[in-house]
């Protein structure tokens, strides 16, 4: 499996852009990588994806590093809503669609 | 509010109980998932289901009985729990992609809190 490494938790202040950091050195070269995130007493909820190229959304910015081995989600403009746990995942393609969470980054926007 | 509809939200059941927690969607995805997610840790994966076939069970004790009667709805049927299964139990829909194409992104319920007593 493509483990993930994430720091247990991070501040930011409220407007400024939160840079959420992930290691996955041993992710494959056709591994993606996926972003969640999980407000309180909610279900998990999808934020972006990508393989090689940086990709963005309207909810974020994602940042691959060339060799893959690493990945950065930008928040641009943080808000005290997007407080929340952040997983980054990388899904092994030889076991079909398993999505497994490792334990995320708590995100605290502080105002 | 989410794509994904759990009930109930809150379900309290004694160990001789027997229940079940439903999940319906109506997003076309052929791809349904039962996670399980204790408090302050990342929620753990329990089975998945594709083309309304059971394809991933993850070693669950087999008082958890998933069911899949058609491509929108997903029960998991409940019965003789310990209170260490309390939980919140999350469902989950997605798109079924090619193998090799990466995951379709989950769309997740906000759960069914579940205490058994």
């Amino acid at each position: 499996d493509a483990k993930t490494t994430q720091p247990t938790s991070m501040d930011c202040a409220e407007g400024r852009a939160a840079n959420l950091p992930c290691n996955h050195s041993t992710i494959s070269g056709n591994e993606y990588v996926y972003w969640y995130r999980q407000i309180h007493s909610q279900g998990p909820q999808y934020i972006i994806h990508g393989l090689k190229n940086n990709e963005t959304n309207e909810m974020a910015s994602l940042i691959i590093t060339e060799d893959r081995k690493s990945s950065t989600l930008i928040l641009p403009h943080a808000t005290l809503r997007d407080t929340a746990v952040y997983y980054c995942i990388v899904p092994a393609t030889n076991q079909g669609g398993k999505l497994i969470f490792g334990q995320g980054t708590e995100l605290s926007v502080k105002p | 509010d989410t794509e994904v509809t759990q009930t109930p939200k809150h379900l309290v059941m004694g160990m001789t109980n027997k229940k079940s927690l439903k999940c319906e969607q109506h997003m076309g995805h052929r791809a349904m998932y039962w996670y399980k997610q204790k408090a302050k840790k990342p929620p753990e994966l329990m089975f998945v289901y594709s083309y309304e076939k059971l394809s991933i069970n993850e070693s669950v004790p087999s008082r958890f009985s998933p069911e899949c009667p058609n491509s929108s709805l997903l029960n998991l049927h409940l019965h003789a729990l310990q209170p260490e299964d309390s939980a919140l139990y999350l469902c989950a829909s997605s798109h079924q992609k090619a193998p090799g194409q990466g995951i379709s992104p989950l769309h997740f319920g906000n759960g069914t809190r579940l205490t058994v007593t």
